[in-house]
C-alpha cells in the first residue's frame, strides 16, 4: 500500500531562515505528488503539485519542491521564510492513473515562524 | 466562485447517536471526496463521488458509515451509532474532474462524547 512519511512534526525557525521539510513516499510505479498548506483557521490549500516533467517545481508564495524519483522523495524548500508561513504542510500522493485520484497524506509537519 | 463549503462546523454527539455532515462543493464540480482527519494526523480518504456515482468506498471504516451525493451536487456523510473513536474532522474536497486539483471545504469537526 502507498504511504507518504514526513520526517519533521514540528519545525521552529526565525525569520529569513531557509525552510526545508521533507517527505518520502513508498509506491513502485508512476505517481503524482503534492504539498498541501492549512493557515491557523483556515482550510487546507495547495501549495504546489508534480506530474510529470521539470522535476522542481515552483509553487505560491516562493515555495518549491524537488522530486527525486530515485530516493522517493519530494521535499519542500524555501529560501527565506516569513513569519505568515506558520502553518501546518502536508505532503499528499495519489497513484497516476489510478481507479480514483485519492490522495495519501502525510501526517503533517507544524512549522511555526519566529518573528 | 464560492469554495467548498460544509455544515455544520462543528458536532458534538452523544455516544450511539446518529449525525449527518453535509458537503457543497464547488458549483460544476464532478468529483467529491470524504477524507477523515483525526487529531495529529493528515487526511485519510474515506470515499469518492464522480457525480451521483459512488466509484470509491473503501476507506469507510465501517457499516456505520454512509455517504450519498443523489443529484450529483451536495453530499451527505452519515455516521450511524456514533462512537468515541468516530471524533475527527471530516473533510469535504472537490475537483472539476478526477484528475483536477482537489479544493477542500473548511471542515466538521465532530466530537462524540
Amino acid at each position: 500500500a502507498q504511504s507518504v512519511s514526513q520526517h519533521n512534526h514540528h519545525v521552529i525557525l526565525s525569520e529569513a531562515a531557509s525552510l526545508e521539510l521533507g517527505c518520502n513516499y513508498s509506491y513502485g510505479g508512476t505517481v503524482n505528488l503534492f504539498w498541501y498548506v492549512q493557515y491557523p483557521g483556515q482550510h487546507l490549500q495547495l501549495l504546489l503539485k508534480y506530474f510529470s516533467g521539470d522535476p522542481l517545481v515552483k509553487g505560491i508564495k516562493g515555495f518549491e519542491a524537488e522530486f527525486i524519483k530515485s530516493k522517493f522523495s519530494f521535499n519542500l524548500r524555501k529560501p527565506s521564510v516569513q513569519w505568515s508561513d506558520t502553518a501546518e504542510y502536508f505532503c499528499a500522493v495519489n497513484a497516476d492513473r489510478s481507479a480514483t485520484n485519492k490522495l495519501i497524506f502525510g501526517t503533517g509537519t507544524l512549522l511555526a515562524v519566529q518573528p | 466562485g464560492a469554495g467548498v463549503s460544509q455544515s455544520p462546523r462543528y458536532k458534538v454527539a452523544k455516544r450511539g447517536q446518529d449525525v449527518a455532515l453535509r458537503c457543497d462543493p464547488i458549483s460544476g464540480h464532478v468529483s467529491l471526496f470524504w477524507y477523515q482527519q483525526a487529531l495529529g494526523q493528515g487526511p485519510e480518504f474515506l470515499t469518492y463521488f464522480q457525480n451521483e456515482a459512488q466509484l470509491d468506498k473503501s476507506g469507510l471504516p465501517s457499516d456505520r458509515f454512509f455517504a450519498e451525493r443523489p443529484e450529483g451536487s451536495v453530499s451527505t456523510l452519515k455516521i450511524q451509532r456514533t462512537q468515541q473513536e468516530d471524533s475527527a474532522v471530516y473533510l469535504c474536497a472537490s475537483s472539476f474532474g478526477v484528475w483536477e486539483t482537489q479544493y477542500f471545504g473548511p471542515g466538521t469537526r465532530l466530537l462524540v462524547l
